[in-house]
């Protein structure tokens, strides 16, 4: 099963706040899994990425969480700011075979001043 | 290097004409992607080339769709006959497997609007 679920769909946090998203996946065999951002009418821009062998990787703002053993990772976004307001994708990857990202739905994050 | 980019940014073109996209990668990544999104979604993996080899086709890739990456640098992608379904935004990625993360990126995609 090469699915990738993302939740939530939707959220809205206070400037200064902390913003979540977590995604879980099914096949253990993915070997990379990126965070994405994406404005409207953009492509996406790679906001930080995890190998399996990691359990925590932060990048300024942006940290992501990897827990093997659940099969889910999480970005979380610290001091979140109005610019952040933008759609989030997490994805997975079997890089080792080829590199073909599997995207999750999509969250659309709302900051408010 | 400026990232990915991409040619044109958008594109018009009336039903069963053919259009062909662009994208010059970052030039010292050795894999290049095309994929798909539409309204809403998240992408969707079209193809993809390790150097000029086109190693994988989505089922997505119909036979009206070609893609070419003749000296493993920049890549074309070509839709003939265009249907009105094929109204997307397409992206080019690129990446290194050279370097620890890869450095998968994205360019800014081209938009193609089947009137």
């Amino acid at each position: 099963q090469q699915q990738v679920k993302q939740s939530p769909q939707s959220l809205i946090v206070q400037k200064g706040g902390i913003s979540i998203i977590n995604c879980a996946y099914e096949n253990t065999a993915f070997d990379y899994f990126p965070w994405y951002q994406q404005f409207p009418g953009k492509g996406p821009a790679l906001l930080i990425a995890i190998r399996p062998d990691v359990s925590e990787k932060k990048e300024g703002r942006f940290t992501i969480s990897f827990n093997k053993s659940a099969k889910q990772f999480s970005l979380h976004i610290m001091d979140s700011q109005p610019g952040d307001s933008a759609t989030y994708f997490c994805a997975a990857s079997y890089y080792n075979q080829g590199g073909k990202l599997i995207f999750g739905q999509g969250t659309e994050l709302s900051v408010k001043p | 290097d400026t990232g990915v980019s991409q040619d044109p940014r958008h594109k018009i073109t009336k039903r069963g004409q053919n259009v062909t996209f662009r994208c010059d990668p970052i030039s010292e990544h050795n894999r290049l992607y095309w994929y798909r999104q539409t309204l809403g979604q998240g992408p969707e993996f079209l193809t993809y080339f390790q150097n000029e080899a086109q190693l994988e086709k989505s089922r997505l890739l119909s036979d009206r769709f070609s893609a070419e990456r003749p000296k493993g640098s920049f890549s074309t992608l070509e839709i003939q006959r265009t249907e009105q379904g094929d109204s997307a935004m397409y992206l080019c990625a690129s990446s290194n497997t050279g370097t620890v993360d890869y450095g998968y990126t994205f360019g800014s995609g081209t938009r193609l609007t089947v009137v």
